[in-house]
């Protein structure tokens, strides 16, 4: 267990629907890091936040969105969804931004747009 | 930021030492490297991280060359229960993150 807790476990929408995804970071991680793995592919960045702020933007769609709140949970939005959104969101959370930094990953959550 | 690129599959037996390479020609001074084991439907799980020569810990080395140019992970005497994918990930300190496609390891009895 790495102390990053996602809900939902799964989540099932529709084509066109939003949903918002939670994590929550480590105890005493500032940092929050989102990531997008499709089926049988590797990783994608999306966006990192740090105390509240953006910090880093990897491959993030227009249609997604995200925020860190002053308890530090983060939620991942996102909108018009799109079959090829089907995939695992990770969370993952560091202490603070240097760059040796670990991050630990949340145990995903498993969206399906059908 | 440096793009990372790793083998898609290799395969062992139990017992045998296995060496993962990933290449990251394009590396920066100050970018650290680290390396991730992932079950199916779990998180990455980190298991070691480097920025020049050797580190090990008590499940991994990594092996850095003097140009950083790539890196390899070494599982010593693996297990059926190493199966799984490994990720190297290059990050620098602009914040910018690069994960490679990830290299899947299956250990057979």
């Amino acid at each position: 267990d790495s102390g990053v807790t996602q809900t939902p476990k799964h989540l099932i929408t529709a084509t066109g629907q939003r949903v918002t995804l939670r994590c929550s970071p480590r105890s005493g991680d500032l940092s929050v890091y989102w990531y997008q793995q499709s089926l049988d592919q590797g990783l994608q960045f999306l966006i990192q936040y740090y105390n509240g702020e953006e910090r880093a933007k990897g491959n993030i769609l227009e249609r997604f969105s995200a925020q860190q709140f002053p308890d530090l949970h983060s939620e991942l939005n996102l909108s018009s969804l799109e079959l090829g959104d089907s995939a695992l969101y990770f969370c993952a959370s560091s202490v603070g931004v240097a760059v040796q930094e670990t991050q630990y990953f949340g145990p995903g959550t498993r969206l399906l747009v059908l | 930021l440096a793009k990372t690129t790793q083998p898609i599959s290799m395969d062992s037996y139990e017992g045998q030492e296995v060496n993962i390479t990933c290449s990251h020609n394009n590396i920066a001074t100050n970018d650290y490297i680290t390396w991730y084991q992932q079950f199916p439907s779990q998180g990455p799980r980190f298991i070691i991280q480097g920025y020049k020569t050797k580190v090990t810990n008590e499940v991994a080395s990594l092996f850095i060359p003097a140009d950083r140019k790539s890196s390899t992970l070494s599982l010593p005497r693996v297990s059926l229960s190493d199966t799984a994918v490994y990720y190297c990930l290059v990050k620098s300190n602009d914040y910018k993150l690069s994960f490679g496609a990830g290299t899947t390891v299956t250990v057979r009895a």
